[in-house]
């Protein structure tokens, strides 16, 4: 079984701080998939990231992933109290998507005013 | 906009109860996937289908069943209900691709009470 390590479990920050939330594996994954889920809501997919080294941008958030795909991280900068939410990593295995994604527990992110 | 739509957002039921979730997805997606979520433990897939009437059991299956009659709706039941069933429970489906990449559309979820 793939496991995903999410960390921090809970981050409570002040608006306008940096912050890096990381997901760590000791499997490989084709690809991974960063979620962002509000209250009350499903997750909504934020970014994917499949090669190994690479870096994506949307806007304030930066998505890196591990040169051995087995590890990414989320950056935030200059955080915002509308980035609050649950930041949750999903790794897919060699068997691909259609046998479902491996979720780490997710991050608990409250951005204070 | 694919679109994810689970029958109800809110249900209580009592132990012993047959419960049904439906889903319904309307992008024509092959693969359609149940998770409950849970505090401290994070999604965890209990059935995904890969096709009509194909089904394929996750890492907790354990008193749940799904069907998948028709391509855009996958069901997951509750035989009978118990009350460490109480959960958020997610359906997700996702276009059958070639490989890597694959977006999961999530609908808004039902939570469940089992009283």
């Amino acid at each position: 079984t793939q496991l995903l390590e999410q960390s921090p479990q809970f981050l409570s920050i002040q608006e306008g701080e940096n912050l890096t939330v990381y997901c760590n594996s000791s499997s490989v994954f084709s690809s991974l998939q960063w979620y962002r889920q509000e209250p009350g809501e499903g997750p909504v997919l934020l970014v994917t990231v499949v090669t190994g080294g690479e870096v994506k941008k949307l806007k304030r958030l930066t998505f890196q992933f591990g040169d051995a795909r087995k590890d990414s991280s989320l950056h935030i900068t200059a955080a915002q109290p509308g980035d609050t939410g649950l930041y949750l990593c999903a790794g897919e295995g060699a068997g691909g998507g259609a046998d479902g994604l491996t979720f780490g527990k997710g991050t608990h992110l409250i951005i204070q005013p | 906009d694919v679109k994810v739509t689970q029958s109800s957002r809110y249900l209580v039921k009592r132990t012993g109860e047959k419960v049904f979730l439906e889903c319904v997805q309307d992008m024509d997606h092959e693969n359609m996937f149940w998770y409950r979520q849970d505090p401290g433990l994070g999604l965890r897939l209990i059935y995904f289908s890969y096709d009509v009437k194909m089904k394929e059991k996750g890492d907790i299956p354990e008193g749940y069943s799904v069907s998948r009659e028709k391509k855009e709706r996958f069901s997951l039941i509750l035989e009978s209900a118990s009350t460490n069933q109480t959960s958020m429970y997610l359906c997700a489906s996702t276009a059958q691709g070639t490989g890597a990449q694959e977006t999961q559309y999530f609908g808004p979820g039902t939570r469940l009470l089992v009283l």
